[in-house]
């Protein structure tokens, strides 16, 4: 199975810091994602990227960057962290669309509580 | 953009009775629809998808049904059971052309009571 660690389970960090969320997968795979989850909010897209050093802007990038220097790591940048930043942060894998069991389905780390102070 | 709505926000009912999740998107080009659920302190798990040229998939107690014309889709669990308890999350992406990350709807908490 394809296994998506996120580093931190919970952080807690201050208005102004720059803070890294480190996200790394163990299958390979080309297309990675952050999302963050809100309640009522569902998940919205922040950043992905379908290969190294490739990168797109999801839906809401403002005041985050990323930064895909191998394959398998993908890591979230807050460049000055704010309270409205305050989040769930989920990393995803997306598997190949032709590759069992899930052919193209993502595979999520456990997610990482960031509280800005 | 793509856009997805997803109702109700939550959802109770009792152990054994069947539970509906509707969804509906924005993109005609959109073509895959996966559902994920959330249990307690875990991320997202893709349990069932369906793609836009089959209008129904099957997977034991659980059921997802696409109305392409209508632009909804909609998630069907029978005979629920207490571990079915979790949010639901449907979302859709064009997996050919366009930006193919998955659109997320805004979740669904579902509660079996025993």
């Amino acid at each position: 199975d394809v296994k998506v660690t996120q580093s931190s389970r919970y952080l807690v960090k201050r208005t102004g810091e720059k803070v890294f969320l480190e996200c790394v997968q163990d299958m390979d795979h080309e297309n990675m994602f952050w999302y963050r989850q809100d309640p009522g909010l569902g998940l919205r897209l922040i950043y992905f990227s379908y290969d190294v050093k490739m990168k797109e802007k999801g839906d809401i990038p403002e005041g985050y960057s990323v930064s895909r220097e191998k394959k398998e790591r993908f890591s979230l940048i807050l460049e000055s962290a704010s309270t409205n930043q305050t989040s769930m942060y989920l990393c995803a894998s997306k598997s190949p669309v032709d590759s069992p069991p899930s052919f193209g389905g993502y595979t999520f780390g456990s997610g990482t509580r960031l509280t800005v102070v | 953009g793509e856009n997805v709505e997803q109702h109700p926000s939550t959802l109770s009912v009792q152990e054994g009775d069947s539970a509906v999740i509707k969804c509906t998107y924005s993109d005609s080009a959109s073509n895959y629809f996966p559902w994920y659920k959330q249990e307690l302190g875990k991320g997202p798990q893709l349990i069932i998808d369906i793609r836009s040229n089959v209008g129904e998939k099957k997977d034991q107690r659980i059921a997802v049904t696409l109305n392409k014309t209508a632009k909804h889709f909609s998630l069907h669990i029978t005979e629920t059971q207490p571990e079915d308890s979790a949010v639901y999350f449907c979302a859709a992406s064009n997996r050919l052309t366009g930006r193919r990350a998955l659109t997320f709807g805004s979740g669904t908490r579902l509660q079996v009571q025993p």
